[in-house]
């Protein structure tokens, strides 16, 4: 079946630090991708996404582009700072197998100034 | 403005009883989702509804039930046949259950079995 797998955390760093979170994917076909947040005690909000192989999204200085040949989907930002502390998950989407998101289990960052 | 609001953010449930979580969406979204999570863990898919009058269960149905009267309407029991049910729970809508388009989630209920 669809599986994600992310990195586990929590991830600590310094502000302005560079921030790599790994995400590997299992599924048939070409699932769209995508990267929510979650700040403390609120649902999710979309990050960004991507639909097709080679496709890069991007957002608020986040970024993650869509690897067919290595099935994954890694979170990138270069200078991370004190309000990016949140947990990131990372989920895929297969419109034959219904727009069921299925998720990471999630990584916590923790930006300390 | 659109979005999905849920309610309450926070509930309290003796154990044996019912308690219904609400969820509504004004993004006129057919497709409408409940997950449960939990600490340290990601999204599990309690119940998923494409249409008004349809919906199919999940990951981990047992002990749950929705409705799906109204299209903007999508509300969760939690019944006393769940074994665990201290959670958050977040409610999402999608345009159709057949894109691959992204979800929109609500803010959340904490419930607390006490």
């Amino acid at each position: 079946g669809n599986s994600v797998t992310q990195m586990e955390g929590p991830v600590t760093l310094s502000e302005e630090a560079f921030l790599t979170i790994n995400c590997t994917y299992t599924a048939t076909g070409y699932p769209s991708l995508f990267w929510y947040v979650q700040y403390p005690g609120e649902g999710l909000q979309l990050l960004l996404k991507a639909t097709k192989a080679d496709d890069k999204g991007s957002n608020k200085g986040f970024e993650a582009t869509y690897r067919k040949e290595t099935t994954s989907f890694h979170l990138e930002k270069g200078s991370v700072q004190v309000s990016d502390s949140a947990v990131y998950f990372c989920a895929l989407s297969k419109g034959e197998y219904g727009n069921k998101l299925v998720f990471g289990a999630g990584t916590i960052l923790r930006v300390k100034s | 403005d659109g979005g999905i609001t849920q309610s309450p953010k926070y509930l309290f449930r003796k154990e044996g009883q019912n308690v219904t979580l609400s969820c509504e969406q004004n993004l006129n979204h057919d497709a409408m989702y409940w997950y449960r999570q939990d600490p340290g863990q990601g999204l599990r898919l309690i119940y998923y509804s494409q249409i008004v009058n349809d919906f199919q269960k999940g990951d981990i149905a047992e002990g749950y039930s929705v409705s799906r009267e109204k299209k903007e309407s999508f509300p969760l029991t939690v019944t006393s046949a769940q074994k665990n049910p201290t959670a958050f729970y977040l409610c999402a809508s999608s345009i159709r259950i057949l894109d691959n388009t992204e979800a929109f989630f609500g803010q959340g209920t904490r419930l607390t079995v006490v």
